[in-house]
């Protein structure tokens, strides 16, 4: 089965442009989350959908914003981008059955000129 | 002070040594994860506990909920290990976690 794809794998942007990022979760897996490592400091929690619900979102300004597909996909929308949002940007899935166990995708990595 | 803190920031050992990373945490939680990256950014789940110990090959993960302390521990360390460790807490629905900043850790030959 293939494991959790993002897409595109980079990126370059200039400030004040906006970027969708997105996330194909692993097959019958219902939740994903999206999450910004800026580099050389840990991930931050920025999304998660569960069943096309938000269900949870981090301290992130309303510049960024998410949805779910009915078939669970998902994309992440940056407006007004920054030179701060240049980051890796890693998308999780989780199935219902074990939701604590996380499945990352290789991440986007966004560099903003 | 971050709510998620790991010790060492950067770790560096000789093959076949034992390796502890240790993590701890300021707030409540309901699960910790621990996780591992590599260069390129793959982020793979290595442990979620919630309580006692759990191992998985030459790793082995602890946590203490009243001290609020979680342990790493890499038996027979090998070059392949080397990678970044990270620690995260947050509820046991998967999604919403808190990050510590990771331990690069380089296992030399």
């Amino acid at each position: 089965d293939a494991g959790v794809t993002q897409s595109p794998t980079h990126l370059i942007k200039t400030r004040g442009q906006h970027v969708t990022l997105r996330c194909s979760p692993i097959s019958g897996h219902k939740s994903v989350s999206w999450y910004q490592q800026v580099l050389g400091q840990g991930p931050q929690f920025i999304f998660q959908y569960y069943e096309k619900e938000e269900r949870g979102r981090g301290n992130f300004p309303d510049r960024f914003s998410a949805r779910q597909f009915p078939n669970y996909s998902s994309e992440l929308n940056v407006n007004a981008l920054l030179l701060g949002d240049s980051a890796l940007y890693l998308c999780a899935s989780t199935r219902a059955s074990t939701p604590g166990e996380l499945f990352f995708g290789e991440g986007s990595r966004l560099t903003v000129l | 002070k971050n709510e998620v803190e790991q010790s060492p920031q950067n770790l560096t050992a000789q093959e076949g040594e034992f390796i502890t990373i240790n993590c701890s945490y300021s707030v409540g939680i309901s699960a910790l994860h621990w996780l591992q990256q590599h260069p390129g950014g793959g982020i793979v789940s290595l442990f979620m506990l919630s309580s006692g110990k759990k191992k998985h090959g030459r790793l082995i993960a602890t946590i203490n909920i009243q001290e609020k302390h979680s342990s790493l521990h890499i038996t027979a360390s090998h070059p392949r290990d080397s990678a970044v460790y990270i620690c995260a807490v947050g509820d046991n629905q998967g999604g919403k976690l808190i990050f510590g900043q990771g331990t690069e850790l380089s296992v030399k030959p």
